[in-house]
């Protein structure tokens, strides 16, 4: 069955603008979860939705945001982007919640200039 | 407050030798565990979790970790590394919200 996937896979923006990254999970996933992944920060959860509705969120400002669409297909959101932003933002589908077993998608690498 | 800890950046091993990455958290209860592994520019695999029970657990690609309440442990281990396990290797507690260890990059040399 197919996996997680991002889109895009890389992306460019400018300082300032705003980035929307896509994730649809596995078929039969209702939890979708997203993370940021920098050689400084290393691995940092964002949030996590489950039909819906966010479950979970970790301490990141409000410029980042998410949502989940009915058929459990996730978007994520950053607003005013900086330097700092760039990353590599990683979605992860589970079917119930991140206690069982979580697959990843490739990623999608955004760099902010 | 709860935390990962993975004492090892980086460890380089001869490949046929035997590896082990450590593994320490801190959480109120036990959490679920499970130990991830990235290539350069991908995503996570899951190569093992344990839930409870047996606290030695068997995984993908020959990998094995054991579980040490007493420690707070959840150490990694393969007994003979092949070129491919060359890596950066995550330990990830989760009580219903994944962390993730700073990570450890392993090398493996020929």
């Amino acid at each position: 069955k197919a996996g997680v996937t991002q889109t895009p896979r890389y992306l460019i923006k400018t300082r300032g603008q705003q980035v929307t990254l896509s994730c649809s999970p596995i078929s039969g996933h209702r939890s979708v979860s997203w993370y940021q992944q920098t050689p400084g920060q290393g691995l940092q959860f964002l949030f996590e939705y489950f039909s819906e509705t966010q479950r979970n969120k970790g301490n990141f400002p409000g410029r980042f945001s998410g949502r989940q669409f009915s058929n459990s297909r996730s978007e994520m959101n950053v607003s005013t982007l900086e330097l700092g932003d760039s990353a590599l933002y990683l979605c992860a589908s589970s079917y119930r919640d991140l206690n069982t077993e979580a697959f990843f998608g490739q990623g999608t690498r955004l760099t902010v200039v | 407050a709860q935390s990962v800890t993975q004492p090892d950046i980086h460890i380089t091993v001869s490949e046929g030798a035997s590896l082990e990455l450590r593994c320490n958290y801190s959480y109120g209860a036990t959490p679920y565990l499970f130990w991830y592994v990235q290539s350069p520019g991908q995503g996570l695999q899951l190569l093992l979790k344990y839930f409870s029970g047996d606290t030695l657990v068997q995984g993908i690609k020959g990998f094995e970790a054991e579980f040490k309440r007493s420690q707070s442990s959840f150490n990694l281990r393969k007994p003979s590394v092949h070129w491919s396990d060359a890596a950066e290797y995550f330990c990830a507690p989760s009580d219903y919200k994944l962390s993730f260890g700073a990570g450890t990059t392993v090398t493996v040399r020929a």
